[in-house]
């Protein structure tokens, strides 16, 4: 069945550091693919989404591309902040339910 | 004001006490679900629904209820609460006819604790 694989976490950076989490998936076919956000205390955010091969989303800074020959979907940031501390999740639509699967989600913390 | 809302927002109970978690949006999607959230698991799917008279089970049903009162309105049910269903419990809704359909929205939120 469809699945989400993300890097293990928590990832510990320092503010303006580089940031890439690693998301890797199996699925029928080729479906659209997500990353999410949840800071602390709140509810899952929609941070960017690409729908087909080498789409690239973007939003806040951050960005990620689709990757059909690696099966990847990898989020990168340039610069992160404290604000950036957060649970990231990859997840994908599954079957024509519009289900979710998601990764395990990966911890990211900023320090000053 | 929010879109998705969920009432309690946190909730501390007893094993076998029947507890009632509610959702309703403001969004006017017809498809809601309710996902439960472990540390290391991600969300996974307790139940869907399409629309008021189309409910369906996801991958972990087992010990859960739901009831769909309205478009507005999906109620997650504990029957019989048991401390392995401690969790956060997520609705999300999705409007199928947009061009962003698969994208979900998501509620603040339900921390669960049952002793």
């Amino acid at each position: 069945g469809d699945s989400v694989t993300q890097m293990e976490g928590p990832v510990t950076l320092s503010e303006e550091a580089f940031l890439t989490i690693n998301c890797t998936y199996t699925a029928t076919g080729y479906p659209s693919l997500f990353w999410y956000v949840q800071y602390p205390g709140e509810g899952l955010q929609l941070l960017l989404k690409a729908t087909k091969a080498d789409d690239k989303g973007s939003n806040k800074g951050f960005e990620a591309t689709y990757r059909k020959e690696t099966t990847s979907f990898h989020l990168e940031k340039g610069s992160v902040q404290v604000s950036d501390s957060a649970v990231y999740f990859c997840a994908l639509p599954s079957g024509n339910t519009g289900k979710l699967i998601f990764g395990q989600g990966t911890t990211l913390q900023v320090k000053p | 004001d929010a879109d998705v809302t969920q009432t309690p927002r946190n909730r501390i109970t007893k094993t076998g006490k029947r507890i009632m978690l509610e959702c309703s949006q403001t969004k006017g999607h017809d498809r809601m679900y309710w996902y439960r959230q472990d540390p290391g698991l991600g969300l996974r799917l307790i139940y869907y629904s399409f629309d008021v008279k189309d409910i369906n089970k996801g991958e972990i049903s087992d010990g859960y209820s739901v009831s769909r009162q309205a478009q507005a309105k999906f109620s997650l049910s504990l029957e019989s609460a048991i401390p392995n269903q401690t969790a956060l419990y997520f609705c999300a809704t999705s409007d199928p006819t947009r061009r962003s359909a698969d994208t979900q929205y998501f509620g603040p939120g339900t921390r669960l604790t049952v002793l």
